[in-house]
């Protein structure tokens, strides 16, 4: 079956450090990938999404690339700030629907 | 404009007692999901309710578990005989259609403890 493999965390990053947590996944077919964040004391929310091969999805400076050929997903960020401390997690989803298989969610802790 | 409303936000119940946990979906949202979220664990889908169309069960644990969604809008998830390992955050979420294009909008989650 589908399943998504986060990096474990917590990453503790100073600010305006770089970015990554790596993300693969395991789908049939041909997945929409996404990336949600949970933010202290709030519901998930999308943060970026990519359906298909080589797109590359972007919002409030963070990015990712749909790499088929490594099964990949990783979400980047070139300066993290305080605020973007939360919790983060990978997700697809096949076949046209919104049933979607999220990872186990990375921590970001971000300090001054 | 509101989003997902859950309650309660946090429960505490005795093994074997019936619980029922309620999810508002943003108004004019077709598409209803749950999920639970165990320590350590990813998100789990239970259950996607879909307009007047059948539910999608295929995630629910047990028959322990069921959901109704009444209306098309309001849903209780009702977990029966409660098990410690029910013990975890139950979140609702609703979109707009129920396709790709269409973001799921999380609550807060209920977080469900068996003592």
């Amino acid at each position: 079956g589908d399943s998504v493999t986060q990096m474990e965390g917590p990453v503790t990053l100073s600010e305006e450090a770089f970015l990554t947590i790596n993300c693969t996944y395991t789908a049939t077919g041909y997945p929409s990938l996404f990336w949600y964040v949970q933010y202290p004391g709030e519901g998930l929310q999308l943060l970026l999404k990519a359906t298909k091969a080589d797109d590359k999805g972007s919002n409030k400076g963070f990015e990712a690339t749909y790499r088929k050929e490594t099964t990949s997903f990783h979400l980047e960020k070139g300066s993290v700030q305080v605020s973007d401390s939360a919790v983060y997690f990978c997700a697809l989803v096949t076949g046209g629907g919104n049933k979607l298989t999220f990872g186990t969610g990375t921590q970001l802790k971000v300090e001054l | 404009g509101a989003g997902v409303s859950q309650s309660p936000s946090n429960k505490v119940t005795e093994k074997g007692k019936d619980v029922e946990l309620r999810c508002d979906p943003i108004s004019g949202h077709t598409a209803l999901y749950w999920y639970r979220q165990s320590l350590g664990q990813g998100l789990e889908f239970l259950i996607y309710f879909q307009g007047n169309s059948a539910p999608d069960k295929s995630g629910l644990p047990s028959d322990r578990f069921s959901a109704e969604r009444t209306g098309g809008s309001v849903s209780t998830l009702t977990i029966q005989r409660t098990q410690q390992e029910d013990s975890a955050v139950y979140l609702c979420a609703s979109s707009f259609n129920g396709g790709t294009a269409s973001p799921l909008h999380f609550g807060n989650g209920t977080r469900l403890t068996v003592t």
